[in-house]
């Protein structure tokens, strides 16, 4: 079946420096790809997201980019904050005759002051 | 952003008693709903969808029978865990889309779910 797959599980930087999660999903008809920031016992909260026709979108410190061809999408964070510090989530989204969504196991970022 | 209230947060039930969870879309209408069951530590586990006024599509695995979906209108889901054991124990999420061309879902705060 679909499935996306997130490295690495777990993630620890020093403040300052640029911490990347890369996913890959295996649906072809995947078309949307949000990125989650979850802190621990809250719920997820959007971060950044790209579409299917586009390769890269960046939000200040964040940025995401997409290689359709190859299935796999990036998540970057630059002079990361111990404020950053939570469990990040890929997932991949397929919007056709009906919505079907698969996230990604989770990426623990650790930064440390 | 749009604004998702999932009710209760915490429940604790007694194994064999059924627990519902709500969730609504507050400043919006959500014509799709998600919903997940997240294990400590672990990722977002899609349950099923459920879409305002038809029945709702289960992921292969969660029995349709013992996690009862309504999606009764526009701005409210309910996921009812019947005939619930401590195995069922977990964390429950909801999401909601407007499905107007804005493909963003917004999260519930999530249901900790304890049966003893």
């Amino acid at each position: 079946g679909e499935n996306v797959e997130q490295h690495p599980s777990t993630l620890s930087v020093q403040e300052g420096d640029s911490a990347v999660i890369k996913c890959t999903y295996s649906d072809s008809a995947s078309n949307y790809f949000p990125w989650y920031k979850q802190e621990l016992g809250k719920r997820p909260q959007l971060i950044i997201d790209i579409r299917s026709n586009v390769g890269e979108k960046k939000d200040q410190r964040i940025a995401v980019t997409l290689n359709k061809t190859a299935k796999h999408f990036s998540l970057h964070i630059t002079e990361t904050q111990p404020e950053d510090s939570a469990v990040y989530f890929c997932a991949a989204y397929t919007f056709t005759s009906y919505d079907k969504v698969i996230f990604g196991p989770g990426t623990s970022l650790s930064v440390i002051p | 952003g749009a604004v998702v209230s999932q009710h209760p947060s915490r429940v604790i039930c007694k194994s064999g008693t059924s627990v519902k969870i709500e969730c609504r879309s507050l400043d919006f209408q959500a014509t799709t709903m998600f919903w997940y069951r997240q294990f400590p530590k672990q990722s977002l586990m899609l349950m099923a969808t459920s879409n305002e006024g038809s029945k709702a599509t289960y992921e292969q695995g969660v029995e349709k029978d013992k996690f009862l979906i309504n999606h009764a209108s526009l701005t409210l889901s309910t996921l009812t865990v019947t005939s619930a054991h401590p195995e069922d124990s977990s964390f429950y999420i909801c999401s909601a889309e407007t499905g107007l061309g804005n493909t963003e879902a917004f999260f519930g705060q999530g249901t900790r779910l304890t049966v003893v």
